[in-house]
Formats: C-alpha cells, structure tokens, sequence
C-alpha cells in the first residue's frame, strides 16, 4: 500500500465549475497535509498546508482534512483554465522528517 | 516563502561521469530535501539533508551514487556519480521549515547519453 494515493486523473471539469481532488493517506500518525500544484515542466508550488480537521479556505481554494478516515481533499471554486495542472497530495509522516507525496492528479479545465 | 535556486538548471552528461548540483537559500533553513521526478512521475526523495547531520537517505538511493554536503544553513549539493541513462529525470531540492511546508527549487533537468 502506498503511503499515500491519490487518483491519477485526468480530472475535467468546465470553466468557473467546482473541481474536487482527494488523497487518502495510510500513517495514521500523519500531522501536517499540503497540496502542491504543478504545471508541466515547473517544479511543485505550494497551494495549502493544513494540520487539523476541518477545512480551511484561502481565496478560491478550500482543503479539508478527516484524520479518522485519513482523507485530505482540494477544492477549487470557480476553476478557470488556469487552474489545469497536476496537483499533488503531500502528507507530513509521523517522523517529522519524512514527507510523502502522491502521483498526483492532472486537472482540466476546459474553457 | 524562501526564494531557492539550482545550478545547472540542465546538463547534458555522458554515461561514467559525475555532476553536482548545488542548491541555494537566500534565507537560513533546517530541512532540505533532495528529489528526482521521472517524466510524467511523482516526486521520489532521494535523502535528507539537515546542517550538521549526516544525510539520511531513503531506501534505494546511496550515498556512493548521490553523495550529498550541506555545508551551512544556506547552501546543499548532490552529486549523482558514475551516471547510466538511467540516471536521466529532474532533481528538485526543497526546503522547509517549522510548519513543514516545502518550497521547491526551479530543477535540474540532467540527461545522460
């Protein structure tokens, strides 16, 4: 089992829809989850970190974090073709020093 | 969020060489990492790198392939030695600080003929 799974995608939704990404993780001593967008041939740019259950809002983004179903998700309101890109789960392992990441999951937002 | 750079940001190689590649900090971190993204793949850390300590590395990777010096708070470097086509992806190295966030270097993008 992967530490931590997101699936692959694509993942096309039209212009100013909502788009929903989700990661499962399996350490349940994880206490730190991000997401990290990344457009083709750039490096990961940090979306969201959040550390607690609940969701958290920054501008059109949203994360929410279920630490007993060990489930993070993204959301993106009002997607816009800027928005395609992959976008990769990260979780924060129970020995702080280790980071794990998905395989990420290719966005399409089609005008 | 720190501002990270690579040198090379690309390089050709030839197979049996070696090449280092150094990553600065314009601001003093604890952690970085250094990372390898095959094409169209997710990130694989390859190791560890706090100041002070010996580089931890993770399964698969050794430091006689890619040893690792992380001379100050600022500065890392990777070299990936005795190179095989195999060795051809983008190394990425990151750092991060008391909240865990990552923050990502632009990339090394090595291709080894």
């Amino acid at each position: 089992q992967k530490e931590v799974e997101q699936n692959s995608g694509p993942l096309s939704v039209p212009e100013g829809a909502i788009a929903s990404l989700n990661c499962t993780y399996s350490d349940r001593g994880s206490q730190s989850f991000f997401w990290y967008r990344q457009y083709s041939g750039k490096s990961p740019e940090l979306i969201m970190s959040i550390y607690s259950n609940g969701d958290k809002e920054d501008g059109r983004f949203t994360a929410q974090l279920n630490k007993a179903s060990q489930y993070v998700s993204l959301l993106i309101r009002d997607s816009q073709p800027s928005d395609s890109a992959t976008y990769l789960c990260a979780v924060n392992g129970n020995n702080f020093n280790k980071f794990y990441f998905g395989s990420g999951t290719k966005l399409n937002v089609k005008p | 969020s720190a501002v990270i750079s690579q040198k090379p940001s690309r390089d050709i190689c030839q197979r049996g060489t070696s090449l280092t590649i150094q990553c600065q900090v314009d601001s003093q971190v604890t952690m970085m990492f250094w990372y390898r993204q095959q094409p169209g793949q997710s990130l694989t850390l390859i190791a560890t790198a706090n100041q002070g300590s010996e580089a931890t590395y993770e399964s698969g990777f050794v430091i006689d392939k890619f040893p690792i010096s992380r001379p100050n708070l600022t500065f890392s470097t990777l070299t990936v030695s005795n190179m095989s086509p195999e060795d051809s992806s983008i190394y990425l190295c990151s750092v991060a600080g008391t909240t865990y966030e990552q923050y990502f270097g632009p990339g090394t993008r090595l291709t080894v003929t």
